[in-house]
């Protein structure tokens, strides 16, 4: 079983749309939650943290639920630059380890 | 410009080639790893070093060899790679890991091509 999974994909949307993506954990211990962004061509960069209690930025939403394992996020009013590989990241939080990436899942938003 | 900086950004090489990677981080973070990502895959996790200590090997072949002289640069030394090894290595960096919020930053990465 991987360790984090995520919708395949791709997700095409007009702009204006809402889409939510979502991301299961196989790691029960997992402790710190993110989403990644992915522009093609370019290094990933952090969008937001997740926590247990739901967090909202802006247009983004980003909700965990333990003991689902579950993770997911939300975004309303598409734009096109939203257009993005989005990335489901989970860590351990043990000293020696380090981040584990989801494959991704891709966002293109059209006009 | 990033505060993680890689170089080359592209590297084509035969496989009976020696070649490195280099990588510096101007973060003052205590932690820095490899990532290999290749198409259809997710980021895979090479090597983590934390205060210059390799503190992880994740089942890497010994044709990859990664060196950590100083907390802010980190080298991985290829030799004698397969085709299969073409891929995009990212490098990142931290400050810590334990819990919290542990934000990675990356380079802009190296694409290797393998021939």
């Amino acid at each position: 079983r991987k360790e984090v999974e995520q919708d395949p994909g791709p997700f095409n949307v007009p702009e204006g749309a809402t889409v939510a993506f979502n991301c299961t954990y196989s790691n029960s211990a997992s402790q710190s939650f993110f989403w990644y962004r992915q522009d093609c061509r370019k290094e990933p960069k952090l969008l937001m943290s997740v926590y247990s209690s739901g967090n909202e930025d802006g247009r983004f939403t980003a909700q965990l639920n333990r003991a689902s394992q579950y993770i997911s996020l939300l975004i309303r009013d598409s734009k096109l630059s939203d257009s993005a590989t989005y990335l489901c990241v989970v860590n351990i939080g043990q000293a020696g380890t380090a981040l584990i990436f989801g494959k991704g899942t891709t966002l293109s938003v059209s006009s | 410009e990033t505060g993680v900086t890689q170089t080359p950004r592209h590297l084509v090489m035969g496989m009976t080639n020696k070649k490195s990677l280099k990588c510096e981080q101007h973060l003052g973070h205590n932690a820095m790893y490899w990532y290999k990502q290749s198409a259809k895959k997710p980021l895979e996790l090479m090597f983590v070093y934390s205060l210059e200590e390799r503190v992880e090997n994740n089942s890497v072949p010994s044709r990859f060899s990664p060196e950590c002289p100083n907390s802010s640069h980190l080298f991985l030394h290829l030799h004698t790679l397969q085709p299969e090894d073409s891929a995009l290595y990212l490098c990142a960096s931290s400050q810590g890991w334990a819990g919290g919020d542990t934000e990675a930053f990356f380079g802009q990465g190296t694409r290797l091509t393998v021939v």
